[in-house]
């Protein structure tokens, strides 16, 4: 069974800044994904980035990056230049071989101009 | 990229009627699709998996004659909430993993679904 744990359920950042987001995970997996969320309020929910679990190296999208520690099942994602549309609800999730995925409760980001 | 349609994207209805919603890969086949349920404030709880030409698999807790999933094609699926009450008033999405890329899911935009 996963388990995915967030324990920021609010988060603020003043624009341009740099803002880390927390998750935690349990897998009984060796070969799993691990992702970041974005759901604004339209509820669309919008792939950040992707992690396959395999991979030593860090992901990286453009602002958003992730520090994977496999060892400590951590899967953190630092925003960085925070920007206004960056403001939402953040979800961790993990995938299994069952491509099923499991999320995380949430967090909501803030960001102040 | 991959998209997916939900229909309706928002639906009332009178307690004890039935109510479905549909689930659609536009621009690809999707063998398996997946049914999550968010509650306001929450996150998203997995519901069931929909297997194309086959039974649903419902996680622990779901009640299947409940959400009824039917996935006919490798385009569409649907779910039906039957004798729907005020508690299954929520948040539906779906999503769909293309072809061999299963493990990038695409959600569609999410059903709202209030119970009078």
């Amino acid at each position: 069974a996963q388990t995915v744990t967030q324990s920021q359920p609010e988060m603020s950042v003043q624009e341009a800044e740099t803002v880390t987001l927390s998750c935690t995970y349990d897998t009984s997996e060796s070969d799993y994904y691990l992702f970041w969320y974005k759901q604004p309020p339209s509820r669309q929910m919008i792939l950040v980035i992707r992690q396959e679990a395999y991979k030593q190296q860090n992901a990286t999208e453009n602002r958003f990056s992730v520090n994977f520690q496999k060892a400590a099942k951590s899967f953190s994602l630092k925003i960085s230049d925070s920007q206004l549309g960056d403001a939402a609800m953040y979800f961790c999730a993990s995938m299994d071989s069952s491509y099923k995925l499991i999320f995380g409760s949430g967090t909501r980001l803030l960001v102040r101009p | 990229g991959a998209v997916v349609s939900q229909h309706p994207s928002w639906v009332i209805c009178k307690s004890g009627t039935s109510v479905k919603i549909e689930c659609r890969s536009l621009d690809f086949q999707a063998t398996t699709m997946f049914w999550y349920r968010q509650f306001p404030k929450q996150s998203l709880m997995l519901m069931a998996t929909s297997n194309e030409g086959s039974k649903a698999t419902y996680e622990q807790g779901v009640e299947k004659d409940k959400f009824l999933i039917n996935h006919a094609s490798l385009t569409l699926s649907t779910l039906t909430v039957t004798s729907a009450h005020p508690e299954d008033s929520s948040f539906y999405i779906c999503s769909a993993g293309a072809g061999d890329s299963q493990d990038t899911q695409y959600f569609g935009p999410g059903t709202r679904l209030t119970v009078l």
